[in-house]
């Protein structure tokens, strides 16, 4: 069983565009996060929600919206896709809340390419 | 701001021998410090974590070592592997931020035969 899955793997797109990328995770983790790994490797968060709350959200421009509808599914959604928004994506969730050391599992990631 | 550093960048290294990576962060409300391993085409996965309060943690090959006072800390990976090859990523984390992990900017570490 995949613990945090993401669909799609790949995804090709034209500038302008607008695209969803999907997360679900099967751990029964109250929190979950989406990461963004550029073409140099660097992982930097962007978000995360804590039972349907958002409680990160860091300076990413406006096109990016994530939405979740239960505590199992992170998705984002991307308007207006831009060539410097080519990267692979990351969903991950963790147990407890807001404060906590807990591990955080990470999906297998969503590369996406603007062309 | 990079708030945690890491070094160095890549890494080559024969197998049976140590391989050592080093972190440094600014930030001293950071009170977590994990260790994530990458493999290509893969999500990141802890490997191992430490808190400042002791200054090493050992599990199997793998350890790190802490440095509170020069705000340092590294991974060591003894009898190196060639299926250690990876992508290493240190990180840190305030318990108050909500899972906000920082992280350094990886090392690519290649383990040869």
């Amino acid at each position: 069983d995949t613990a945090v899955s993401q669909t799609p793997k790949y995804l090709v797109t034209q500038m302008g565009n607008d695209k969803s990328i999907k997360c679900e995770q099967n751990l029964g983790h109250d929190t979950m996060y989406w990461y963004k790994q550029d073409s140099k490797k660097f992982l930097k968060i962007m978000f995360s929600y804590n039972n349907k709350e958002l409680i990160i959200n860091e300076t990413v421009p406006n096109r990016f919206s994530p939405k979740s509808p239960d505590k199992a599914h992170l998705n984002l959604h991307i308007n207006s896709l831009e060539l410097g928004d080519s990267a692979v994506y990351f969903c991950a969730s963790s147990q407890g809340g807001t404060r906590s050391y807990n591990e955080q599992f990470f999906g297998p990631g969503t590369r996406l390419t603007v062309l | 701001q990079q708030q945690v550093k890491q070094s160095p960048q890549s890494l080559i290294v024969q197998k049976g021998g140590i391989s050592i990576i080093n972190c440094a962060y600014e930030n001293t409300a950071f009170d977590y410090f994990p260790w994530y391993q990458q493999f290509p085409g893969k999500g990141p996965a802890l490997l191992i974590a430490i808190r400042p309060d002791v200054s090493e943690k050992k599990e199997g090959r793998f350890t790190i070592s802490f440095n509170k006072s020069a705000k340092q800390f590294s991974l060591h990976i003894m009898d190196s592997q060639p299926g250690d090859s990876a992508t290493y990523f240190c990180a840190a984390l305030n318990y108050n931020q909500g899972g906000k992990l920082i992280f350094g900017q990886g090392t690519e570490l290649s383990v040869k035969p």
